[in-house]
């Protein structure tokens, strides 16, 4: 089993919708992650938040809205998505900084999202 | 800049082979941390292995083994007695001291048959 989990595991909504992506992990990591992956691509990341602040943004269009609302969560709020946007969302956290962190980063399943 | 590059795009063996999957990587920084994350079809990628660039040791881990050389900057990964849980895309990834984030390399699908 996973150190982090991703709710939902699965996503398909509209593009009006409104949607979050819940992340959390409980092994005190202080950095946390989010990117995208598309099929047969790697992992590209979206944001880094560094105790609990955001310290990389890959200038992500604003549709994606991150939140850490503590140390041991991660939500990805979604609004007004774009058919292209369909994609595997990964989570991961890592001790450390985050910004040029060495430390491996522990990722969860993911949410494979669908937008009609 | 950093780069990563595994030029296998996609290996298949038949179970109990061994396979090596290759990651060439790039850096002009004398510092840096070189990875391999499985992913199985469920999405998770898996930390494997993590090795620094003063740590020319190879290193074994049950069926897993690695050889990092620097003379041909290269990271290699074998996989000895392939079985079918084995079957993941593999990704090599990269950060150095000056860069930002992890760099992945465009993975490897390795299928192992039974």
């Amino acid at each position: 089993d996973t150190e982090v989990t991703q709710t939902p595991k699965h996503l398909v909504m509209g593009m009006t919708n409104k949607k979050s992506l819940k992340c959390e992990q409980h092994m005190g990591h202080r950095a946390m992650y989010w990117y995208k992956q598309k099929a047969k691509k790697p992992p590209e990341l979206m944001f880094v938040y560094s105790y609990e602040k955001l310290s990389i943004n890959e200038s992500v269009p604003s549709r994606f809205s991150p939140e850490c609302p503590n140390s041991s969560l991660l939500n990805l709020h979604l609004h007004a998505l774009q058919p292209e946007d369909s994609a595997l969302y990964l989570c991961a956290s890592s001790q450390g900084t985050g910004f040029g962190s060495n430390q491996p980063q522990h990722f969860g399943d993911g949410t494979r999202l669908s937008i009609l | 800049a950093q780069k990563v590059t595994q030029a296998q795009t996609e290996i298949s063996v038949v179970e109990k082979e061994d396979v090596t999957l290759d990651c060439v990587y790039e850096t002009r920084d004398t510092t840096y941390y070189l990875f391999w994350y499985k992913q199985p079809p469920s999405g998770e990628l898996v930390f494997l292995i993590r090795r620094n660039s003063f740590d020319e040791q190879n290193e074994i881990s049950g069926r897993y083994s690695w050889n990092f050389q620097k003379s041909t900057s290269s990271f290699n990964f074998t996989i000895t007695a392939s079985q079918v849980v084995d079957s993941a895309v593999y990704f090599c990834a990269l950060i150095s001291g000056s860069a930002r984030q992890l760099t992945f390399g465009s993975g490897t699908q390795l299928t192992v048959l039974p």
